[in-house]
């Protein structure tokens, strides 16, 4: 069945940049979903970084629009995301999760990676 | 900006029904998704749409929504079901992005 993993670095400078990638694994990503990052920083609620699909449209939330970047590669299978100028308020863990969407005006999260601790401090 | 509210903790007694809601404007058009969610572990999804759920989540874990709210019954919880449960959904804004709800923690006494 289809898996999502993440990875990338678990310690993050401020004002660095943290980088995720993850990977799509017993399906396609090039799939009729979009593909996101969610974060819950600890002790927290989900929060919906943004997302991507396989053409390379992406979404992204307000309040990360100008520091979050977020591509594809369909050639690896795999999706991206980049958050510029981290802060300790980034420290958080990160999930990869496919969007899906069965029939008009009904959207899920129907599959999550494990998620990745990334901590944000010098 | 849309959002969707829950309350922050709710508490059941085992074997009894739970309804645990989420509010927001959004959900007159879009329906809203719930997630389980366990110390150290990602969400699963237990619901979506118009009442569906995936398989392997019992049937005690059902949806509904009328209005601008959605909720999620729990009836005959178990101890297993003491988790943090999260709602989520599509913006209203027309940008397509995602909400999520900021969580209710479940205890089952």
């Amino acid at each position: 069945q289809v898996q999502l993993q993440e990875s990338g670095p678990g310690l993050v400078k401020p004002s660095g940049t943290l980088s995720l990638t993850c990977a799509v694994s017993g399906g396609s990503i090039s799939s009729s979903n979009w593909w996101s990052w969610v974060r819950q920083p600890p002790g927290k609620g989900l929060e919906w970084i943004g997302e991507i699909y396989h053409s390379g449209s992406t979404n992204y939330k307000p309040s990360f629009k100008s520091r979050a970047t977020i591509t594809v590669d369909k050639s690896r299978n795999e999706f991206s995301l980049n958050l510029n100028y981290v802060t300790a308020a980034d420290t958080a863990v990160y999930y990869c999760a496919r969007g899906d969407t069965p029939m008009p005006m009904v959207w899920f999260f129907g599959l999550w990676g494990r998620g990745t601790l990334v901590t944000v401090s010098s | 900006s849309s959002e969707l509210t829950q309350d922050p903790a709710v508490s059941v007694a085992l074997g009894q029904t739970v309804r645990i809601t989420c509010q927001g404007d959004n959900l007159r058009n879009y329906y809203a998704s719930w997630y389980q969610q366990k110390p150290g572990q990602a969400p699963v999804l237990v619901n979506y749409g118009e009442n569906n759920r995936p398989s392997g989540i019992p049937d005690r874990f059902s949806g509904s929504r009328s209005g601008d709210t959605a909720s999620l019954t729990i009836t005959g919880a178990q101890a297993e079901d003491e988790a943090d449960y999260y709602c989520n959904s599509r913006d209203n804004s027309g940008y397509l992005n995602w909400m999520f709800g900021g969580g209710t923690r479940l205890t089952v006494l």
